[in-house]
């Protein structure tokens, strides 16, 4: 078993959807980072939490450390979205990565 | 600022050669991570270094090394290029002033393939 499961691992949605991406862990964390990676391989960083909710713009993020698991909302999706979402975790230095979660959304 | 630089952007060599990768963090930024990412794979870490000291590595055989020099900047090299090698080498960069997770900036990447 991964360290970090992803899922889903493809999602497709209708532009102003709600969106839903979620990740679980098993490990001890520091930290817990969503990251966006749109085709072409730059990466961004969303969010990085430790614990409760963050939120920007559309995007909302929340952990729930007792349970090892967050999740990753977009609101009022947009085809600007489309991207491969991951969530990694932090501990010693060191992130570990789920596979991601290809987002396609259409007009 | 500049953002993190990564040189060269895309690379070609055969098996059994060697590879050093460049990376030059954001000004004021003392961590350097780098990570590998493959379609198979995903992503994955491989070292990180703070004050040109390397306090994590990934499970990466011995063929992967890396160093950070004095102004941050960090380097990897990869000896006995084999075709599994091919991939996305990305590093990124952080502030690390508190010691704990911090936001990490990505480099664009180097794009490496082994024929």
């Amino acid at each position: 078993k991964n360290e970090v499961e992803q899922s889903p691992q493809n999602l497709t949605a209708q532009e102003g959807e709600f969106i839903t991406i979620n990740c679980s862990y098993s490990v001890g964390i520091s930290a817990l980072h969503w990251l966006q990676q749109h085709p072409g391989g730059g990466i961004v960083s969303l969010f990085m939490l430790s614990s409760g909710k963050k939120k920007h713009g559309r995007l909302i993020a929340t952990i729930n450390i007792q349970e090892k698991h967050s999740s990753l909302h977009i609101t009022a999706s947009h085809p600007r979205d489309s991207a491969v979402y991951i969530c990694a975790v932090d501990s010693n230095y060191k992130l570990t990565f789920g596979k991601g979660t290809l987002l396609t959304v259409n007009p | 600022k500049a953002g993190v630089t990564q040189t060269p952007r895309y690379l070609i060599k055969t098996r059994g050669q060697q590879v050093t990768l460049s990376c030059s963090p954001i000004s004021g930024h003392r961590s350097v991570s780098w990570y590998q990412q493959t379609p198979g794979q995903g992503l994955q870490f491989l070292f990180e270094y703070f004050s040109e000291t390397q306090r994590n590595k990934g499970n990466f055989p011995g063929r992967f090394s890396g160093r950070q020099f004095s102004n941050s900047r960090s380097e990897m090299n990869v000896s006995t290029l084999e075709l599994g090698d091919s991939a996305l080498y990305l590093c990124a960069s952080s502030l690390n002033t508190q010691g704990g997770a911090e936001t990490q900036y990505f480099g664009p990447g180097t794009r490496l393939l082994v024929l």
